[in-house]
């Protein structure tokens, strides 16, 4: 199976600060990797796909890169509605295995 | 426009079975590809596995072979995920997801509300 580790696990930030979340695959995953909002009482969201294509309606401060094993998430300008668990996603094989998430609190 | 709605609450024994439900509303469900992820209390999110009912393939994750089962019925265009002899560590939120290949990636594009199961004694 192929592992997904995410850092932080969680993390404290302002309205209008720059957030990074890191996500790293146990084996390569080419660009197959996802990212996800979840807040509590809801669906999660699917925020970002093959690494960096932002999905529809998703605001353009969300952005995601890298290739191979390691990957980021960074939110610019974090806004109110951004306090949520941030979900890692890879889809290199049909288990579509999670990171543990990264949780964004308000500061 | 997809919407998958499940079925509601349970509360179980624990060594007894659950059943959720997933129905999907719009066309070509029997050519869709639906995944079951769910959430325990103070955790993540953790995919259980996938159903292509077209094709009556299923794939289990690790963890859950033998104790879980997916089903569809395409008549009614609904989805099902078994679970038998639960236990304590089985509370959670069910959700079931439409998996469609995007820009190269599967995503997981469109969730059911999800379905908490408690299993208490």
């Amino acid at each position: 199976d192929i592992q997904m580790t995410q850092s932080p696990s969680s993390l404290s930030a302002s309205v209008g600060d720059r957030v990074t979340i890191t996500c790293r695959s146990s084996q390569t995953i080419s660009t197959y990797l996802n990212w996800y909002q979840h807040k509590p009482g809801h669906a999660p969201k699917l925020l970002i796909f093959a690494v960096s294509s932002l999905q529809s309606g998703v605001p353009s401060r969300f952005s995601g890169s890298g290739s191979g094993t390691d990957f980021t998430l960074t939110i610019g300008n974090l806004q109110p509605e951004d306090f949520a668990t941030y979900y890692c996603q890879q889809s290199s094989n049909t288990l579509y295995t999670f990171g543990q998430g990264t949780k964004v609190e308000i500061k | 426009h997809v919407q998958l709605v499940q079925s509601g609450a349970e509360v179980k024994k624990p060594g007894s079975s659950v059943k959720v439900s997933c129905e999907a509303s719009g066309d070509s469900f029997s050519s869709q590809t639906f995944s079951w992820v769910r959430q325990a209390p103070g955790h993540g999110l953790e995919c259980m596995g996938r159903i292509i009912p077209i094709l009556s393939i299923t794939e289990y994750a690790q963890k859950f072979q033998g104790r879980v089962t997916f089903t569809a019925d395409t008549s009614t265009k609904t989805a099902y995920i078994e679970l038998r002899n639960l236990r304590s560590d089985d509370t959670a939120v069910y959700f079931c997801a439409r998996v469609i290949g995007v820009g190269g990636s599967s995503v997981f594009d469109v969730w059911g509300q999800g379905t908490l199961v408690t299993v208490s004694s």
